[in-house]
């Protein structure tokens, strides 16, 4: 059964650092991968969105790769800022389970400090 | 991107009534549609997969009786939660998304169901 990791589990950093959010999962058999955002009590907005024959997608300062045999995404945020605060998900298709549901990780809640 | 527009976005109910949320795609045809829940600082989890004019398909553990959903047209499904608890209370979101394999996937705003 697929399982999606997302580490860490939450990242405290101050205005202007460029940092890195981690996903991976178990089964490499996807359909395709997606970023998205979520604020408290909000919900979901997607940001990137890589089909499994893609290895990376770029929206403005996001830029989001896939290795799909190791079964690994980053999401890269360049020159954080404040309003990037938020919970990142992470979430695949699978290519192998019925229906096309999006299975997701617990997520990544970013803290930018000004 | 593809819109999706869920409502309520909050409600509070006494336990014991029902409650019905909906989810709309207001700029493509869905064929199918997802409901998902989420509990405070956990993933989403998948409830059930809905598609227009057939029954929907409950993931395991999930009381079709209890959250009961219809998918009348290709733009609208909804989520009864019926003779609700407060171990009910979440947050529930809905998705649309086209069967193609590798279709982006559209949420909506979310609904968060408190019982009291």
């Amino acid at each position: 059964k697929q399982e999606v990791t997302q580490i860490p589990a939450a990242l405290s950093v101050p205005e202007g650092e460029n940092l890195v959010l981690n996903c991976s999962f178990t089964d490499s058999a996807i359909y395709n991968l997606q970023w998205f955002r979520q604020d408290p009590g909000k919900g979901l907005t997607s940001l990137l969105l890589i089909q499994s024959s893609q290895r990376e997608q770029t929206s403005g300062r996001l830029n989001a790769s896939l290795d799909k045999s190791s079964g690994r995404s980053t999401l890269y945020i360049a020159a954080s800022q404040p309003g990037d605060s938020a919970t990142y998900l992470c979430a695949v298709r699978p290519a192998n389970q019925a229906g096309t549901a999006l299975i997701f990780g617990k997520g990544t809640t970013l803290s930018v400090s000004s | 991107g593809a819109v999706v527009s869920q409502h309520p976005s909050r409600v509070i109910c006494k336990s014991g009534t029902s409650v019905k949320i909906e989810c709309r795609s207001l700029d493509f045809q869905a064929t199918t549609m997802f409901w998902y829940r989420q509990f405070p600082k956990q993933s989403l989890m998948l409830m059930a997969t809905s598609n227009e004019g057939s029954k929907a398909t409950y993931e395991q553990g999930v009381e079709k009786d209890k959250f009961l959903i219809n998918h009348a047209s290709l733009t609208l499904s909804t989520l009864t939660v019926t003779s609700a608890h407060p171990e009910d209370s979440s947050f529930y979101i809905c998705s649309a998304a086209l069967v193609e394999p590798g279709a982006e996937a559209f949420f909506g705003q979310g609904t968060r169901l408190t019982v009291v």
